[in-house]
């Protein structure tokens, strides 16, 4: 089983920030978050991963907590090519990842 | 690149038939995996490879058979084809460092009838 908690769903308007929640409170000192997304039926996709520190790249934002307990991805200018399901796994990444059901993101025009 | 590639992209099997889903990468990635997609549901793990030669057991591996004996290819075998076993199925790689991520190819829609 899927070892982080996100909610099922969640909307958010185009445009606007998308912030994703995620709590992995079983994690351990030297496992990564690892976020992916999976748009219709295709392949999962990599957005980002973090360790401690917040991270940004060209798709997203990574803000943990520093008791490492929760995440928030951030999408900040959401686009209806947004529109998919968000996975929060954390785990190591010489081990193999669980994906959990994720979170359905719906951007609405 | 092409990445990760599957074949084929559907595939329509009856009961007791057997088939061999083909997955390559094209990356020189040490690390290859299989998934399984239910509708709705997340992936879980069928199995997963961290060199050629070497295989290991993910969450779900009943009812299926793997092999590496290049870094490129990782074919994944169904023997004996059950209606449990209509799915779609991701092969995914990566590299051999801990930050590395994974790449997934497009995926196989398998339905057993």
């Amino acid at each position: 089983d899927a070892k982080t908690t996100q909610p099922p769903s969640m909307d958010c308007a185009e445009g606007r920030a998308a912030n994703l929640p995620c709590n992995h409170s079983t994690i351990s000192g030297n496992e990564y978050v690892y976020w992916y997304r999976q748009i219709h039926s295709q392949g999962p996709q990599y957005i980002i991963h973090g360790l401690k520190n917040n991270e940004t790249n060209e798709m997203a934002s990574l803000i943990i907590t520093e008791d490492r307990k929760s995440s928030t991805l951030i999408l900040p200018h959401a686009t209806l090519r947004d529109t998919a399901v968000y996975y929060c796994i954390e785990g190591f990444g010489n081990e193999k990842l669980t994906f959990g059901t994720g979170t359905r993101l719906t951007i609405i025009p | 690149n092409a990445g990760v590639t599957q074949t084929p992209k559907f595939r329509i099997l009856k009961i007791g038939q057997s088939m061999t889903l083909q997955c390559a990468q094209d990356m020189n990635h040490n690390y290859m995996y299989w998934y399984r997609q239910d509708p709705g549901m997340g992936l879980k793990l069928i199995y997963y490879s961290v060199g050629a030669g070497i295989t290991d057991k993910g969450e779900v591996p009943n009812g299926y058979n793997v092999s590496r004996s290049t870094t490129e290819d990782f074919p994944l075998r169904l023997e004996l084809a059950a209606p449990s076993q209509t799915s779609v199925y991701f092969c995914a790689s990566r590299g051999g460092l801990v930050t590395d991520t994974q790449y997934f190819g497009p995926g196989t829609r398998l339905t057993v009838l």
